[in-house]
């Protein structure tokens, strides 16, 4: 059964250093969402990507968080610098659907801890 | 920003017992999904019901949604201690919406066997 694939699954890392968290959807999706999860919350959105293009990035912190999909399929999301409030789980998830929202696909997620 | 707000935060209830958990939103919306995540992994989805429909069934599970009351429930029937998780329902906003789906706090359910 495809699966969308994220790494590391555990990140522990010092503030003001950089992290990088890797995702591939699953073939054929190509909507690709990040979402921020703090312990006891919901995922909250980062950035949409449809295809290769960012289709919604309103709640992503651009001074120190970056993303890219640069080839429309595996995406990578990037923070420089890490600060305490960044530890949460990072998940990606894909769609094959776009305007009529259908099923998202999450990965495992990534868990960040920042010391 | 959170749209759904689920009620209750945390239910425990013992094996066959039914789960109820509600969740509501605030604008209109194309369709509400639920969502359940295991602790520490990602979620899984359960069921999506489209605006113009009331009622829709999946195995054990029962969701309702009522457009003018901003509400729906998830109904877990028979319940089971594997059934442990957290609860996720998720709204995907009205027309002109890019895809995007708001998901709110949750509810946290523990099954006792």
């Amino acid at each position: 059964e495809a699966e969308v694939a994220q790494s590391p699954r555990y990140k522990i890392t010092e503030k003001s250093q950089a992290v990088a968290f890797w995702c591939d959807p699953i073939s054929g999706h190509a909507t690709l969402y990040w979402y921020r999860q703090i312990l006891g919350q919901g995922p909250e959105l980062l950035v949409q990507f449809q295809d290769e293009s960012v289709v919604d990035d309103s709640q992503l912190p651009k001074d120190r968080f970056s993303a890219e999909r640069l080839k429309g399929v595996d995406s990578t999301l990037k923070i420089q610098p890490a600060e305490l409030g960044d530890s949460a789980m990072y998940l990606c998830a894909s769609s094959l659907a776009t305007w009529n929202t259908g099923e998202l696909f999450f990965g495992e997620g990534s868990r960040l801890t920042v010391l | 920003s959170q749209q759904g707000e689920e009620d209750p935060q945390a239910l425990s209830i013992q094996e066959g017992e039914n789960a109820t958990m509600n969740c509501s939103y605030k604008t209109s919306i194309n369709n509400l999904q639920w969502y359940r995540q295991n602790s520490g992994r990602g979620l899984v989805h359960l069921i999506l019901i489209r605006s113009n429909e009331r009622e829709k069934h999946s195995g054990r599970l029962r969701v309702t949604l009522d457009t003018s009351k901003k509400s729906s429930s998830l109904l877990i029937t028979a319940s089971r201690a594997a059934d442990t998780a957290s609860y996720f329902c998720a709204t995907d906003l009205g027309s002109g919406n890019t895809g995007k789906l708001i998901f709110g706090q949750g509810t946290t359910l523990q099954v006792k066997p």
